[in-house]
């Protein structure tokens, strides 16, 4: 079936440090969605792309949709220990949303 | 606002018991449900999701059935439980099945088959 693939599968940094995991699709989306999931709790919705090229930010993370709408990255400039937890990006596949396999983020402070 | 209801948050079965796990949700009006299950330390693996009353679509075979009796409600069942069921269980709702829709998770269930 449809996948939705996310590098790297683990990530430790130092805090302070930069951060940025990437999710590819080998079809078209129709969007993509980025999920936090701290440990030990659920996954919580952060934001959402849809057109072509878009570029969002919230405070220290930037969120990237490509151009051919296949991929996606999320980068977090200089990491904090809140930041600590799985990032799940999705994508909208023929109408259903196909998570990635997360990429868990783990800082050493 | 929405909430989401999920229970119970830890449970412990013997192989071959039944299951019974149960989801609510509040505040919105034919809400599309799911379930998801996650492996420790893995990503989310959709079982069912379903789009109004008595409409389950399964994504998976496998030990679990799923039903919706009311239009916000959910509920995970099995009659025997096996050792590959253990995982972390997690019910989502969503406005639409649109993928376009964001998806809003309860705080799940941990459960441990002995």
């Amino acid at each position: 079936g449809q996948q939705v693939m996310q590098i790297p599968q683990y990530q430790h940094v130092q805090e302070g440090e930069d951060f940025t995991t990437y999710c590819n699709s080998s079809t078209t989306l129709s969007n993509i969605q980025w999920y936090k999931q701290r440990p030990g709790g659920h996954p919580v919705f952060l934001i959402q792309l849809v057109k072509s090229g878009e570029v969002k930010k919230q405070k220290r993370l930037t969120f990237q949709f490509g151009e051919a709408k296949k991929n996606s990255s999320l980068h977090i400039t200089a990491t904090q220990t809140t930041d600590v937890g799985t990032y799940f990006c999705a994508g909208g596949v023929a109408q259903k949303l196909v998570f990635g396999q997360g990429t868990r983020l783990t800082i050493n402070p | 606002s929405q909430t989401i209801h999920q229970w119970p948050a830890t449970l412990v079965q013997p192989v071959g018991s039944p299951l019974s796990l149960e989801c609510t949700v509040e505040g919105t009006s034919n809400p599309n449900l799911y379930w998801y299950r996650q492996a420790a330390g893995r990503g989310l693996q959709l079982l069912f999701y379903s789009v109004g009353i008595g409409q389950i679509s399964s994504e998976v075979p496998q030990n679990l059935s799923a039903s919706r009796p009311q239009d916000r409600q959910f509920i995970l069942s099995s009659k025997k439980l096996l050792l590959s069921d253990s995982g972390f269980y997690l019910c989502a709702w969503s406005g639409g099945l649109n993928s376009n829709q964001p998806q809003h998770f309860g705080d799940g269930t941990r459960l441990s088959i002995l």
